[in-house]
C-alpha cells in the first residue's frame, strides 16, 4: 500500500466559493498529480508536481491552481467553484521511475450546485 | 482530438471464457502503454504495462499484445472471472521530458463477468 489519503472524500458547495482538496502521501515520492474523471472523458491531468514549490500545469488546468510546500501534502485549489467542476478527483503518486505506473488514492466526489 | 481510444464502451463475457479489451492510439511517440482496472467508488489501480519496444507482456491471467504498425493494443484475460468485472482504462505515456505520469487515457470499457 503506497500510503496516499485524499481529503474531504466528499464534499458539496456552491458555485463561486473557493475549495481545496488535500492529497497526502507517506512514501516520500517526488511526483505527485491531481487527475479528474468524468462520464465519457476517462481521467484527465490538471496539475501535476515533481517536487516542493514544483508544480506544472496538464491537459485541463484552468481553474486550479496547485501548491506543494512539503514533499508529502499536495493541494488542489478552485478558486472559484463552477458546475463544470463537478467530478471526482484523484491523486496519485509514482511508485516505481520511468514507467509510467502511477498509484492513485481512493479519490474525492465534488458537487458543486 | 482523442490520442487514445477505446471503441467499446462496454463488453459482456461468460465466466471462463477469454475476455478482449481493445484500445487504437494516434500517436507513435508515446513509449509506454498501461492498463488500469477501477472498481466503483475506487480509485484506478495499476493492471499491467508494456514498453513500445517490445510486442507482448504477460502477468499471470493478464497479457497485453501492442500491434505499432496499426497502433493498437489489447488486453486478454483468460480465464476471465466475476472479480474481474470492472471498467478498464487504457492509457500512454508520451516520449518527452519531464513528468513521468503524464499519461493519456482512454474513456474507459465496462467488463462485466457473468457466473
Amino acid at each position: 500500500d503506497a500510503g496516499i489519503t485524499q481529503s474531504p472524500r466528499h464534499k458539496v458547495t456552491e458555485t463561486g466559493t473557493p475549495v481545496t482538496l488535500r492529497c497526502h502521501q507517506t512514501e516520500n515520492h517526488r511526483y505527485m498529480y491531481w487527475y479528474r474523471q468524468d462520464p465519457g472523458h476517462g481521467l484527465r491531468l490538471i496539475h501535476y508536481s515533481y517536487g516542493v514549490k514544483d508544480t506544472d500545469k496538464g491537459e485541463v488546468s484552468d481553474g486550479y491552481s496547485v501548491s506543494r510546500s512539503k514533499t508529502e501534502d499536495f493541494l488542489l485549489t478552485l478558486e472559484s467553484a463552477t458546475s463544470s467542476q463537478t467530478s471526482v478527483y484523484f491523486c496519485a503518486i509514482s511508485p516505481k521511475a520511468n514507467t509510467g505506473e502511477l498509484f492513485f488514492g481512493e479519490g474525492s466526489r465534488l458537487t458543486v450546485l | 482530438d482523442q490520442q487514445v481510444k477505446q471503441n467499446s464502451p462496454s463488453l459482456s463475457v461468460q465466466e471462463g471464457r477469454i475476455s478482449i479489451l481493445n484500445c487504437d492510439y494516434t500517436n507513435s511517440m508515446f513509449d509506454y502503454f498501461l492498463w488500469y482496472k477501477k472498481y466503483p467508488a475506487e480509485g484506478p489501480t495499476f493492471l499491467i504495462s508494456i514498453s513500445s519496444i517490445k510486442d507482448k507482456n504477460e502477468d499471470g491471467r493478464f497479457t497485453v499484445f501492442l500491434n505499432k504498425s496499426a497502433k493498437h493494443l489489447s488486453l486478454h484475460i483468460v480465464p476471465s472471472q466475476p472479480g474481474d468485472s470492472a471498467v478498464y482504462f487504457c492509457a500512454a505515456r508520451g516520449r518527452y521530458g519531464g513528468s513521468q505520469g503524464n499519461l493519456i487515457f482512454g474513456k474507459g470499457t465496462k467488463l462485466s463477468v457473468k457466473p
